[in-house]
């Protein structure tokens, strides 16, 4: 089954404590992409990247790191979370750019105290 | 100014009815614009793409008007499932980020 994979699905932590939420697509896409997603302010993106190696900054970089060191692989990491990154995150996959349909995975909830 | 933006609603509709809403962006040079829905914070998923021509989906209809810059949504003979939130999603022009309406809430009630 083609499917966007995320872990953990949820998880609560404390400040300070650095936390890696893997990313796994099965579809051979060469872009993906990291959401966070926040009441009322919508989706917002993180960092993408277009292929293996080639990684860019979205809108809210602050605070996170990621690596794309396989095709199918785009972990998120957060070096030293904080409460302002309590939040829902998503990753995206889609075939080549972000100009075609993403499939997303189905969200990692973090609760940072 | 935000990039993309939508009415939040929520848009309370009886099963059958119409329903209607627009997105606006910001961004003169976009390309590229979509709808996805999202029920109660799960993913969301591509609904449609919105072409210049506009087009059809079944019940769903998207228009887009570049001189106005808005995209809308029109859902015909509403069912309950169609009970969700629209995300409006542009192409920034060049690059590829995408953009993201905060959503439209739409709820058909019985």
């Amino acid at each position: 089954e083609a499917q966007v994979t995320q872990n953990p699905r949820y998880l609560i932590t404390v400040t300070g404590k650095k936390l890696t939420v893997t990313c796994s697509q099965n579809m051979n896409h060469e872009y993906m992409s990291w959401y966070r997603q926040d009441p009322g302010l919508g989706l917002r993106q993180i960092y993408y990247s277009m292929n293996v190696e080639v990684t860019d900054k979205g809108d809210v970089p602050e605070g996170y790191k990621v690596s794309r060191k396989e095709k199918r692989n785009f972990p998120l990491i957060l070096e030293s979370p904080s409460p302002n990154q309590t939040s829902l995150y998503f990753c995206a996959s889609s075939l080549a750019s972000g100009l075609e349909t993403q499939y997303f995975g189905p969200g990692t909830r973090l609760l940072v105290l | 100014r935000k990039e993309v933006e939508q009415d939040p609603g929520p848009f309370n509709v009886p099963e059958g009815a119409t329903v209607a809403f627009n997105c606006t962006y910001s961004n003169s040079a976009s390309q590229s614009f979509f709808w996805y829905r999202q029920d109660c914070r799960k993913e969301p998923k591509l609904l449609m793409s919105v072409y210049s021509s506009g087009n059809e989906d079944g019940r769903f209809t998207a228009q887009l008007n570049r001189a106005s810059q808005y995209i809308s949504l029109l859902i015909r003979d509403s069912k309950l499932s169609d009970s969700a939130t629209y995300l409006c999603v542009v192409n920034e022009g060049n690059d590829y980020k995408l953009s993201f309406g905060a959503g439209t809430t739409v709820t058909v009630r019985a």
